[in-house]
Formats: C-alpha cells, sequence, structure tokens
C-alpha cells in the first residue's frame, strides 16, 4: 500500500528566509504532484514531476525529484506572504490506473 | 470552460438522511474520483472510476455508493448519513494517460457537508 508522508506539518515562516519542505513515499511511483490549497478553496496544481532529478521551478518555488530515496522537496526562496497555504504532495501508483495518493499536507505561514 | 463542477457547494443533513452529490466534467476526461477531507488527515479516497461503466473502491469508501452516469458525470451517494461523514468533499477527473505519462487532477470547488 502506497503511505504518503509530508513534513513538518506547519510551518511559520519569516518573510524574506528560505525553507525547505519534503515528501516521502513508500513504494514505487512514476510520478509526483504538488498541489496547492487556499483555505476555503480547491486544489491548484503547482507542479508535476515524472523522474529521477526532475527539477521544477515556479517563481518563488522550486520542487525536486529522487525516486531512489522515494523524496521530494519544495523549496521555498525568499519567503513572501502570498505563498501563505497548504502544500500537498501526491504520488501516482504504478500502472494504466491515474490514481493518486496524497500527504496529509504542510500548513505554511509567512509573518512579516 | 467550466472544468469540473460539483453540486451542491454547502449541504447539511441529520443523521440517516439521504443524499446525492453531484459531479460532472467538461473536458472528456475518461476518470473521475471523489475524495473527502478532513482536518490533519489530507485527502482520503473513497471511490474513483477510470473509465464509463467501471466503479473501484479507495481507501475509505465505507458508507458511500457511486455511479458513473456517463462519461462526464459521477455521482457519491450516501445513503444513511452518519456524524463522521461530516466533511469537505471533492470531485476530480483526469485522462489516464496522456502521451507524456502523466495525468493531473483537476479539482472541483469542493461540498461542504455537514452531518447533525
Amino acid at each position: 500500500e502506497l503511505k504518503v508522508e509530508q513534513n513538518p506539518l506547519f510551518l511559520s515562516m519569516q518573510e524574506g528566509k528560505n525553507y525547505t519542505i519534503y515528501c516521502n513515499y513508500s513504494t514505487t511511483s512514476d510520478r509526483l504532484y504538488w498541489y496547492r490549497q487556499d483555505p476555503g478553496k480547491s486544489l491548484e496544481s503547482l507542479f508535476v514531476l515524472l523522474s529521477n532529478g526532475a527539477v521544477k521551478q515556479e517563481g518563488r518555488l522550486m520542487a525536486s525529484l529522487d525516486t531512489k530515496a522515494r523524496l521530494s522537496t519544495l523549496h521555498i526562496t525568499a519567503a513572501v506572504h502570498d505563498l501563505s497555504a497548504t502544500y500537498f504532495c501526491a504520488v501516482g501508483s504504478t500502472g494504466a490506473n491515474s490514481k493518486l495518493t496524497f500527504g496529509k499536507g504542510i500548513t505554511l505561514s509567512v509573518r512579516p | 470552460n467550466a472544468g469540473v463542477t460539483q453540486t451542491p457547494k454547502f449541504q447539511v443533513l441529520k443523521t440517516g438522511q439521504s443524499m446525492t452529490l453531484q459531479c460532472a466534467q467538461d473536458m472528456n476526461h475518461n476518470s473521475m474520483y471523489w475524495y473527502r477531507q478532513d482536518p490533519g488527515m489530507g485527502l482520503r479516497l473513497i471511490y474513483y472510476s477510470a473509465s464509463e461503466g467501471t466503479t473501484d473502491k479507495g481507501e475509505v469508501p465505507n458508507g458511500y455508493n457511486v455511479s458513473r452516469l456517463n462519461k462526464r458525470e459521477f455521482s457519491l451517494r450516501l445513503e444513511s448519513a452518519a456524524p463522521s461523514q461530516t466533511s469537505v468533499y471533492f470531485c476530480a477527473s483526469s485522462v489516464n494517460r496522456d502521451r507524456k505519462g502523466h495525468s493531473p487532477l483537476h479539482f472541483g470547488n469542493g461540498t461542504r457537508l455537514t452531518v447533525t
């Protein structure tokens, strides 16, 4: 059974500083996604990572994937208030089925 | 382009009542999903449908039934609501695999259900 763990579950960040959050998964997978959710809203897709060593960047966020370690990291550069949200990673089971298993999410709060 | 549309947005039920959550997508996606989101639990898969005419249980199917009415629509039914089913329910859809080998989920806006 595929399990996805995220840590920490809550992170208070200071504006302007850099941070990294983590996503571990338990079994082989061929794709990993990062989603963002604002309070009371739906989930928005941020990144899809498909291969070992994949790196994607969008603004102050950079995601990477190490399939051998079964680990993805989301690096935040110079945090700003707009990045305050909950971030989920989701890992796909192998095979033709598209089912994703989500982590519990990491809530980021950026303070001045 | 509407994407994934869920109805209703909010619902309050009494224990034992039944209701159906509706979901429709207009992106010609093959796969559809129902997730529930509870504080501190992330999203947990209730049921999914890999293609029209097929449905399968996810992680937490007890107390729910689903119907894949056609390619566009996937409904979730609570036959006898319980307080433990108080949650936010999200419908999502995706193609099974595109040529790049990935299939991102597109989410609806959610249904906030309270069972008293």
